[in-house]
């Protein structure tokens, strides 16, 4: 089955830790994005990367991280200097300048 | 900053009624206007999307308005039903380039009831 998969489902860390977020994509696409969604909100872009080795920082960049060294692969890293990451966390691939974001089934983290 | 509102907060319809969630846009280079579905606890699914060379498209018991001189697109749910409910997010993209690929701006949300 072709899609898009995020692990883990569930993650818990404690203040101060760094964590890292996996997506992973079949679909053979060139562009992902990372979102994060809080409660009663939109989905605010984070990072996104249009090909392998290269990536942009979206609109709350602050506090996270990430690398494409492989076109399936698009790994968030949450960092202790995210003041509030505690939140849902979703995953998106389109082809190169396409329209249509598929989203994986999220991530939520909770910092403890 | 590019926008795009979205109203209402939260809707409460009867079974068998009509839902119509409405979205304002500023930017008039946006060209793509997606819907997207979300059920608790997953990810957003693509529910219908159109371009503003309509006014409307229509696919089962979705709906999108589209008013290009208003700035504003609508999407309408006939015949709700209680699995419909879900929050809805309207979406907006621009053209896309080598860098900026396609970045779609998002309302903050309608979240459907259903009553059955």
């Amino acid at each position: 089955d072709g899609g898009i998969t995020q692990s883990p489902k569930y993650l818990f860390r404690k203040e101060g830790q760094n964590v890292t977020l996996s997506c992973e994509q079949n679909l053979n696409h060139d562009a992902m994005y990372w979102y994060r969604q809080d409660p009663g909100q939109g989905l605010r872009l984070i990072y996104y990367s249009q090909i392998v080795n290269d990536f942009q920082k979206g609109d709350i960049a602050e506090g996270y991280s990430v690398s494409r060294e492989k076109k399936e692969s698009f790994p968030l890293t949450v960092t202790s200097a995210q003041k509030n990451p505690t939140a849902f966390y979703l995953c998106a691939s389109s082809i190169s300048k396409g329209d249509t974001q598929y989203f994986g089934p999220g991530t939520r983290l909770t910092v403890l | 900053q590019q926008q795009v509102k979205q109203s209402p907060q939260s809707l409460i319809v009867q079974k068998g009624g009509i839902s119509i969630i409405n979205c304002a846009y500023e930017n008039t280079a946006f060209d793509y206007f997606p819907w997207y579905q979300q059920f608790p606890g997953k990810g957003p699914a693509l529910l219908i999307a159109i371009r503003p060379d309509v006014s409307e498209k229509k696919e089962g018991r979705f709906t999108i308005s589209f008013n290009k001189s208003a700035k504003q697109f609508s999407l309408h749910i006939m015949d709700s039903q209680p699995g419909d409910s879900a929050t809805y997010f309207c979406a907006a993209s621009s053209v896309r380039t080598e860098t900026s690929g396609s970045r779609l701006t998002f309302g903050e949300g309608t979240q459907l009831t259903v009553n059955p």
